[in-house]
């Protein structure tokens, strides 16, 4: 069974660091095209970013010089680092996978909250 | 970036019912369009892709079409688990979304 699990969220101060988490079963992260995705509270859904197989990635405007994505192949986990972290940040990351190379996302994770508030 | 942009925003429909949501895109984006459904506390998931592919597993009371700017998402019959909110979401470039619709019971 294909299955996407994150964490890493919580309560973090604004102009702080977290780093999330996405460990994959049943797939392997260094052949697929991964992205985060997050969901402001009863807001709608905004790509953050992306690692392709080849590895390269991309990223959000509006996390663009903030957030990292990541791979360990070893761990079959994609990470997403996040600094300078503000209070719009706010909202739960998904993990995704997309269904073939690109941004169609037939596979998700359940989601870890992150919090930015003083 | 490329606007996406879904009505109604809000629907009320009962079981059996037709419903029809559109969504708009701000340029042409060929038949790069992709639906969503998502459940209260659930991640989406994917029920057509590429316009009109329907995701294995998805009911056929679903179907999409359109192309260029514009699309829409059927349901036939609406069923009792179909109350959720759906995004469409463009994979032409730098993915963006709609901003939803939702469904709800009459």
């Amino acid at each position: 069974e294909v299955q996407l699990v994150e964490s890493g969220g919580g309560l973090i101060q604004p102009g702080g660091s977290l780093r999330l988490s996405c460990a994959a079963s049943g797939l392997t992260v260094s052949s697929n095209y991964m992205s985060w995705v997050r969901q402001a509270l009863k807001k709608g859904l905004e790509w953050v970013s992306i690692i392709r197989s080849d590895g390269s990635t991309k990223y959000a405007d509006s996390v663009k010089g903030r957030f990292t994505i990541s791979r360990d192949n070893s761990k079959n986990t994609v990470y997403l680092q996040m600094n300078s972290l503000r209070d719009e940040d706010t909202a739960v990351y998904f993990c995704a996978r997309a269904a073939s190379a690109g941004t169609v996302w037939g596979t998700w994770g359940q989601g870890t909250l992150v919090t930015v508030s003083s | 970036d490329i606007q996406m942009t879904q009505s109604p925003s809000s629907l009320s429909a009962s079981v059996g019912d037709r419903v029809t949501i559109t969504c708009r895109a701000s340029q042409n984006i060929s038949r790069y369009l992709n639906w969503y459904q998502q459940t209260p506390g659930k991640a989406p998931e994917l029920l057509i892709y590429g316009t009109s592919n329907l995701q294995s597993g998805v009911p056929s009371r679903f179907s999409g079409s359109g192309s260029g700017t514009d699309f829409t998402l059927t349901i036939s019959s609406l069923q009792p688990e179909d109350f959720a909110t759906y995004y469409c979401q463009q994979s032409y470039s730098t993915p963006t979304f709609g901003q939803g619709t939702k469904v709800e019971i009459k």
